[in-house]
């Protein structure tokens, strides 16, 4: 079953306009922890922002934010005045506790387009 | 400057070969990851390290191995008997025992078949 599920292949926004990137999670885990990834064309993947699931407060980073409902297993990120080196692609990922360790489950992506 | 340094940046396999992605990492963290990328999919998890000598299978090892002989290095080897093994490949780290300390990345390896 899809643990992370992105339902936005593709989004465009206007520059300098705000955009919201969907993430919906699904563990029975009472602890874990959420994180936006950025990747653009040359590969690198880059931390953007991390939600813990007892974290009381939403999560910002500068023009990041994460819209956290824990309720219905939602972890939105919200990129404010994008700009055009925002295009890329974005990934909601969560971290789990398994046997062994932690590890990090990956959702599909979102292409996001920066327009002029 | 502090990073995880993967090489080589593309590289080439042929029909039956064996070959060796490096990942260095000079942050002192205990855990280290090995994820593959298809075009327009997420990240999966083929091997994960939590400390020297010791690593697990994830999700999709068949076809790979690990060794992890130094703290610093975790390098990946895909086999022949990968089928198909063209795809981006992410090496990555975290600190152990830290609930929110995040993954840092590599600058990947774009792995084609001959």
């Amino acid at each position: 079953a899809q643990k992370i599920t992105q339902t936005q292949p593709g989004m465009f926004v206007q520059e300098k306009e705000a955009v919201t990137l969907d993430c919906t999670y699904d563990t029975s885990d009472p602890s874990y922890g959420l994180f936006w990834y950025k990747q653009p064309s040359s590969g690198e993947m880059i931390f953007l922002i991390y939600q813990g699931s007892y974290d009381q407060q939403n999560a910002t980073e500068g023009r990041y934010s994460l819209n956290f409902q824990k309720a219905r297993k939602s972890a939105n990120l919200v990129i404010s005045a994008s700009q055009l080196g925002d295009s890329a692609m974005y990934f909601c990922a969560m971290r789990e506790v398994q046997g062994w360790g932690q590890n990090f489950v990956f959702g599909p992506g979102t292409r996001l387009s920066v327009l002029p | 400057d502090g990073g995880i340094t993967q090489s080589p940046k593309y590289l080439f396999r042929k029909e039956g070969q064996n070959v060796t992605l490096s990942c260095e990492q000079n942050l002192n963290h205990d855990a280290m990851y090995w994820y593959r990328q298809d075009p327009g999919q997420g990240l999966r998890l083929i091997y994960y390290s939590q400390i020297v000598n010791d690593f697990q299978k994830g999700d999709i090892a068949e076809g790979y191995s690990v060794s992890r002989e130094k703290k610093e290095s975790f390098p990946l080897t895909v086999t022949s008997a990968q089928k198909n093994p063209t795809a981006f490949y992410l090496c990555a780290s975290r600190i152990r025992q830290s609930p929110n300390e995040k993954l840092f990345f590599g600058s990947g390896t774009q792995l084609s078949v001959l």
